[in-house]
C-alpha cells in the first residue's frame, strides 16, 4: 500500500458526460501528479500540482482540468467524454515537486466511456 | 523515436532464470524510475536511481549516465515476478519534475 488513495476504482459513463476523479496523496506529500494509461499510448504524464498550484503540464487535453485543494487532495475533471478517453488514470504523490523525489502511485481509476 | 526505449517488449523465461530488461533514453535526466505494474493494474515504484547501482532483494538496477542506459536485473526469477516493468526518465523542465515513460516490458515467468 503506497498510502495514495484514489476514488472511484471503476467508472462507467457515456460519451459527452463529465466525471471527476479524486486523489488523496500520502500524508505530508505536497505534490500530486496525474497520469493516463491507455492501451495504445501507454503511460502519459498529464499534470502536476504542488501545494495547491499547477506546476507542470504534460499531454493534458483542454477538455480535462485538475485542481489541488488546501487539504492537498486533488481532483481531475474530464468533460465531453469521448470513447478514446477510456483508460486507467493514476495519480502519484511525492514530498516536493523538485529534484530526486520518488513518486508513489495510487491504485488507479479505470474509466470506461461507452 | 521515443525518448525512452525499452527492450525487449516481451520476455518469457523459466523459473530460476536471470532476467535483464534494458532501458535507453535520449533526454537529459536527473534520475530514472523503474516501476512494476501487476496484471491487476497497480503500479509499484521499484527503484529510483541517478547513478551506479541499487539492490533490493532479488532485484538489481544499474544506470550508466554517460551511455544513457539503465538495466533492471532479476535473479532467481519466480512466477510472481510476472508483470510489466516500466522505466521512466525523470526530467526537470522549468524547475518542475516530469516523468517520461518507456513502453514497458511484459515479463512472464513460467513455473
Amino acid at each position: 500500500d503506497s498510502g495514495v488513495t484514489q476514488t472511484p476504482k471503476h467508472l462507467i459513463t457515456a460519451t459527452g458526460q463529465r466525471v471527476t476523479l479524486r486523489c488523496s496523496p500520502r500524508s505530508g506529500d505536497l505534490s500530486v501528479y496525474w497520469y493516463q494509461q491507455s492501451l495504445d499510448q501507454g503511460l502519459q504524464f498529464l499534470i502536476q500540482y504542488y501545494n495547491g498550484e499547477e506546476r507542470a503540464k504534460g499531454n493534458i487535453l483542454e477538455r480535462f482540468s485538475a485542481q489541488q485543494f488546501p487539504d492537498l487532495h486533488s481532483e481531475l475533471n474530464l468533460s465531453s467524454l469521448e470513447l478514446g478517453d477510456s483508460a486507467l488514470y493514476f495519480c502519484a504523490s511525492s514530498p516536493s515537486g523538485r529534484y530526486f523525489n520518488e513518486q508513489f502511485f495510487g491504485p488507479g481509476t479505470r474509466l470506461t466511456v461507452l | 523515436k521515443n525518448e525512452v526505449e525499452q527492450s525487449p517488449q516481451n520476455l518469457t523465461a523459466q523459473e530460476g532464470e536471470f532476467i535483464t530488461i534494458n532501458c535507453s533514453y535520449s533526454v537529459g535526466i536527473s534520475a530514472l524510475h523503474w516501476l512494476q505494474q501487476h496484471p491487476g493494474g497497480g503500479i509499484v515504484s521499484l527503484f529510483m536511481l541517478s547513478s551506479g547501482k541499487k539492490k533490493h532483494g532479488r532485484l538489481i538496477a544499474t544506470i550508466n549516465i554517460q551511455e544513457k542506459h539503465s538495466s533492471l536485473h532479476i535473479t532467481a526469477s519466480h512466477p510472481r515476478d510476472s508483470a510489466v516493468y516500466i522505466c521512466a526518465a525523470l526530467t526537470i523542465i522549468q524547475g518542475a519534475q516530469k516523468l517520461v515513460f518507456g513502453q514497458g516490458t511484459r515479463l512472464t515467468i513460467n513455473p
